[in-house]
């Protein structure tokens, strides 16, 4: 079984600013990671995944998270934001085999001030 | 291409009510899967899908909780005599390949935009 943890609830962080949103997961077998994005009323968007390879993964938008596996964490970064990321951010954890069920963290609320 | 749908987007429920929550995946996905995400919390698995055959439904929280998929193609989430705790928002993901996809490729889920179920 997989377990994801999000320990903050919300960030909130100024226009420009850097900010890590943390995440740690549990697995006893080989697991996929992700990031994915709600913006308010909109559906589960995917931002970046973890599959295999390099440790350091990136989206199209400017936000970058590591694998590492020893710490058994994903965090999210961003070096600086902008109030369209204002967003609620889910960490999730799939195995690498069968049908791939998502599991979720209970997601950090990202709050984005000028 | 379209994307997932779901139908209604917002229902509104008398307690003791049955519903009924649609969702159209994308053309071809061999995989649906239904989640169900309370209000502050993350998505939960709820069933899977692949084609007809209901695979798991572990994440079901009573019995009164029924997904089919008689064709392979659209599924419905029927929730029977619903109670205020059934309140969440339910959302459907279908992605392109089964069970017998290759060993440890990776089966990308496409989400719906959900319906949001109140109870009163």
């Amino acid at each position: 079984a997989q377990s994801v943890t999000q320990l903050d609830s919300q960030v909130p962080v100024f226009e420009e600013a850097p900010v890590e949103l943390r995440c740690n997961y549990s697995s006893s077998v080989s697991v996929y990671l992700f990031w994915y994005v709600q913006y308010p009323n909109q559906g589960l968007q995917l931002l970046l995944k973890y599959l295999s390879g390099s440790t350091l993964v990136e989206s199209i938008n400017g936000f970058e998270a590591e694998f590492n596996k020893s710490q058994t964490s994903f965090h999210l970064r961003k070096p600086s934001v902008h109030i369209s990321d204002t967003a609620e951010y889910f960490c999730a954890v799939s195995g690498d085999t069968g049908f791939q069920k998502l599991v979720f963290g209970t997601g950090t609320r990202l709050l984005v001030s000028p | 291409g379209a994307g997932v749908s779901q139908s209604p987007r917002y229902k509104v429920a008398k307690r003791g009510q049955d519903v009924a929550l649609r969702c159209d995946p994308i053309s071809g996905h061999v995989s649906l899967f239904w989640y169900q995400q309370a209000l502050g919390q993350g998505p939960e698995f709820l069933t899977y899908f692949q084609n007809e055959a209901q695979l798991d439904k572990s994440g079901l929280p009573s019995d009164r909780f029924f997904a089919e998929r008689p064709e392979g193609s659209v599924s419905t989430l029927k929730i029977q005599r619903t109670q205020q705790e059934d309140s969440a928002v339910y959302l459907c993901a279908s992605s392109p390949m089964g069970l017998a996809g290759a060993y440890r490729s990776y089966n990308e889920q496409f989400f719906g935009p959900g319906t949001r179920l109140t109870v009163l």
